[in-house]
C-alpha cells in the first residue's frame, strides 16, 4: 500500500499569513493527490483534486502543487474560517485509498 | 442536489454486529462506485471499503477484511456495510462517499461505538 506522510501535524498561524502543508507519497503517484478540509463535527470537504485543480466554489486563496512523490498545499492569506484539519489523499493505482495523518491548523 | 444520508450507527458490544445504510439521492446512483470511510474519535481518516457501480469489484482495508461486508442495492439507491465481530478499535464515525477518485460528496456520518 502507498503511505502518505503529511507535515506538519499541527500549525499555528496569524490571519493573513501564508500557510504551507506538505505531503509525501511512498512511491510515485503522478498527480493522483487530493486535499480535503475538515471542520469539527463535519464531513471532509474536497478543496483540491489531481494535485493542483481547485474544486468548484473553493476560494482561490487555496492552491496545490506537486507531482510524483512530493506535494504542497498552500493557503495564500489565512482567514479565520480556514481553521480546520487538512488531509491529503492519494488514489493512484486505485485502492486502497490512503490519507495523510492530517494537519490541524489554528489561529495564533 | 446530491445527498448521502447514513444511518444504523449505535452502541454495540464487542463481538457484536451492526448494519450501516447510506441512502443516496440527487444523482444516478447506479453509475458510481461508492466507499465507506471512517474516523475514530480524535483521529484521522481511514478508508474502509469500496464497491463498484455494478458490485463487480469489492475491496476492503486489511483492518476489516473478513469481518465487514459492503453491498449495494441500485434499485433502492442504497449502500450498506455489514459489520460483524466488532472490536473496540472499530469505534468511529462512518461516512459513505461517492467515488470519483476524489471523494467529492460525503454523508454526514453515523457514529458506531463498540463498548461493553
Amino acid at each position: 500500500d502507498i503511505q502518505m506522510t503529511q507535515s506538519p501535524s499541527s500549525l499555528s498561524a496569524s490571519v493573513g499569513d501564508r500557510v504551507t502543508i506538505t505531503c509525501q507519497a511512498s512511491q510515485d503517484i503522478s498527480n493522483y493527490l487530493n486535499w480535503y478540509q475538515q471542520k469539527p463535527g463535519k464531513a471532509p470537504k474536497l478543496l483540491i483534486y489531481d494535485a493542483s485543480n481547485l474544486e468548484t466554489g473553493v476560494p482561490s486563496r487555496f492552491s496545490g502543487s506537486g507531482s510524483g512523490t512530493d506535494f504542497t498545499f498552500t493557503i495564500s492569506s489565512l482567514q479565520p474560517e480556514d481553521i480546520a484539519t487538512y488531509y491529503c489523499q492519494q488514489y493512484d493505482n486505485l485502492l486502497p485509498y490512503t490519507f495523510g495523518q492530517g494537519t490541524k491548523l489554528e489561529i495564533k | 442536489e446530491v445527498q448521502l444520508v447514513e444511518s444504523g450507527g449505535g452502541l454495540v458490544k464487542p463481538g457484536g454486529s451492526l448494519r450501516l445504510s447510506c441512502a443516496a439521492s440527487g444523482f444516478t446512483f447506479s453509475s458510481y462506485s461508492m466507499n465507506w470511510v471512517r474516523q475514530a474519535p480524535g483521529k484521522g481518516l481511514e478508508w474502509v471499503s469500496s464497491i463498484s457501480s455494478s458490485s463487480s469489484y469489492i475491496y476492503y482495508a486489511d483492518s476489516v477484511k473478513g469481518r465487514f461486508t459492503i453491498s449495494r442495492d441500485n434499485a433502492k439507491n442504497s449502500l450498506y456495510l455489514q459489520m460483524n465481530s466488532l472490536r473496540a478499535e472499530d469505534t468511529a464515525v462512518y461516512y459513505c462517499a461517492r467515488d470519483e477518485g476524489q471523494l467529492v460528496y460525503w454523508g454526514q456520518g453515523t457514529l458506531v461505538t463498540v463498548s461493553s
